[in-house]
């Protein structure tokens, strides 16, 4: 059984462009969730997918956007980036949803934007 | 609007010594209640839970927290520190399972002195 992991580790962009970052999630899990974590602070949610679909979003703009596929995979897309986009982005992927159930996290991408 | 307090910014102890690291909640209701630790360069582990039922709660890797309703807390402890614990703790409140409205605390970080 693997873990979550993301792709890439860290990533260099400019305000303006467009980036991606992807995120695999544990075998069996059909959840996934993402977050930001700017320096020296805790996480904010972004938004979280279930089976395909956006299930829950926080208080992030439209250009944060994502996508989960069939075999649970994820993306997290980002357009017009802007300074305060640097951050860490976490996701985390889930089985499907009881009372206890738990996240897994990933190690995270380091977005740093010029 | 649910809200999550750590009151300390960075705490130091001695390995060996004890650990108690807090956390204040803001919720109406009885929240759900978890306790990560992140790692540099790694992504967040979940230690422990609290879901409902014993107020107290064992977590892996030592771990304990305590649920306070009346002090709206929950913090961390552990009765002997190791070189290892050196991280950044966060809490977090939940007011569902469904992971779509976890709000974590800005963190606390913990430096072990050999």
């Amino acid at each position: 059984e693997t873990g979550v992991t993301q792709s890439p580790t860290h990533l260099i962009k400019t305000r303006g462009q467009q980036v991606t970052l992807r995120c695999s999630s544990q075998s069996g899990h059909n959840t996934v969730s993402w977050y930001q974590q700017a320096l020296g602070q805790g996480p904010q949610f972004i938004f979280q997918y279930y089976r395909e679909e956006e299930n829950g979003r926080g208080n992030f703009p439209p250009r944060f956007s994502g996508l989960q596929f069939p075999n649970y995979s994820s993306e997290l897309n980002v357009n017009a980036l802007e300074l305060d986009d640097s951050a860490l982005y976490l996701c985390a992927s889930s089985s499907p949803r009881t009372e206890g159930d738990t996240q897994y996290f990933g190690p995270g991408t380091r977005l740093t934007v010029l | 609007a649910q809200s999550v307090t750590q009151p300390d910014i960075h705490i130091t102890v001695s390995e060996g010594a004890s650990l108690e690291l807090r956390c204040n909640y803001s919720y109406g209701a009885t929240p759900y209640l978890f306790w990560y630790v992140q790692s540099p360069g790694q992504g967040l582990q979940l230690l422990l839970k609290y879901f409902s039922g014993d107020t107290l709660v064992q977590g892996i890797k030592g771990f304990e927290a305590e649920f306070k309703r009346s002090q709206s807390s929950f913090n961390l402890r552990k009765p002997s520190v190791h070189w290892s614990d050196a991280a950044e703790y966060f809490c977090a409140v939940g007011v569902d399972p469904s992971y779509d409205k976890v709000i974590f605390g800005p963190g606390t970080s913990l430096s072990v002195i050999p």
